[in-house]
């Protein structure tokens, strides 16, 4: 099955650029969608198809896709963005949607 | 404005049976795929099941296969998982989700806000 890997944890200072990366194997061939969840909630959709945004979310978070990783990258990062982020792909070949295994941002 | 709320959570025996539900209003419910998708405490996220528009296609997470029934009541804007033979490591928060078809690939662009599921004795 199709295995998707982010690093535990990530941390930045606010108003810094925070990266967060999510490896597998050939990815940039496929669509990746990102949520973020904070503490309690419901996962929230902040990009979806690699690099597009949802209404309403705002214009600092962006994605990208190529080779084997896919990144979320959240500018000019605010405490509010202290939350768990999951990358996420449809693996046709098993008729799977496959999670990352999470990444939590710190906020300094 | 797109809401889906969860129903049906509780604490349960191993072996014993429970049934979700998932109210949905803001939208043509009878458009969309749905799923269920659950997040074990201080876990990740694991898709659980998913019913096209009709219910005439389901597909289940091979760990639930033969033990949960995905459904859906087009005319009640609901979504219902009956989950059977119950273990512990089905305990989760269990969303309700809306799936979105884009560029060849499958999203959820929208959740409830779950409802909690425990299996213990």
């Amino acid at each position: 099955s199709y295995v998707l890997t982010q690093p535990p944890s990530v941390s930045v200072a606010p108003g810094q650029t925070a990266r967060i990366t999510c490896g597998g194997n050939n990815i940039g061939s496929k669509s990746v969608h990102w949520y973020q969840q904070k503490p309690g909630q419901a996962p929230v959709l902040v990009v979806y198809d690699d690099s597009d945004r949802p209404s309403g979310i705002p214009e600092r978070f962006s994605g990208s896709n190529s080779g084997n990783t896919a990144t979320l990258t959240i500018s000019r990062v605010e405490a509010g963005d202290e939350a768990d982020y999951y990358c996420q792909v449809w693996d046709s070949s098993s008729d799977n949607y496959v999670f990352g295994t999470g990444t939590k941002v710190t906020v300094l | 404005e797109v809401q889906l709320v969860e129903s049906g959570g509780g604490l349960v025996q191993p072996g014993g049976s429970l049934r979700l539900s998932c109210a949905a209003s803001g939208f043509t419910f009878s458009s969309y795929w749905m799923s269920w998708v659950r997040q074990a405490p201080g876990k990740g996220l694991e898709w659980v099941a998913n019913i096209k528009q009709d219910g005439s296609e389901k597909y289940y997470v091979d760990s639930v296969k033969g033990r949960f029934t995905i459904s859906r009541d087009n005319a009640k804007n609901s979504l219902y998982l009956q989950m059977n033979s119950l273990r512990a490591e089905d305990t989760a928060v269990y969303y309700c989700a809306r799936v979105m078809s884009y560029s060849s690939s499958l999203l959820f662009d929208y959740w409830g806000q779950g409802t909690l599921v425990t299996v213990s004795s």
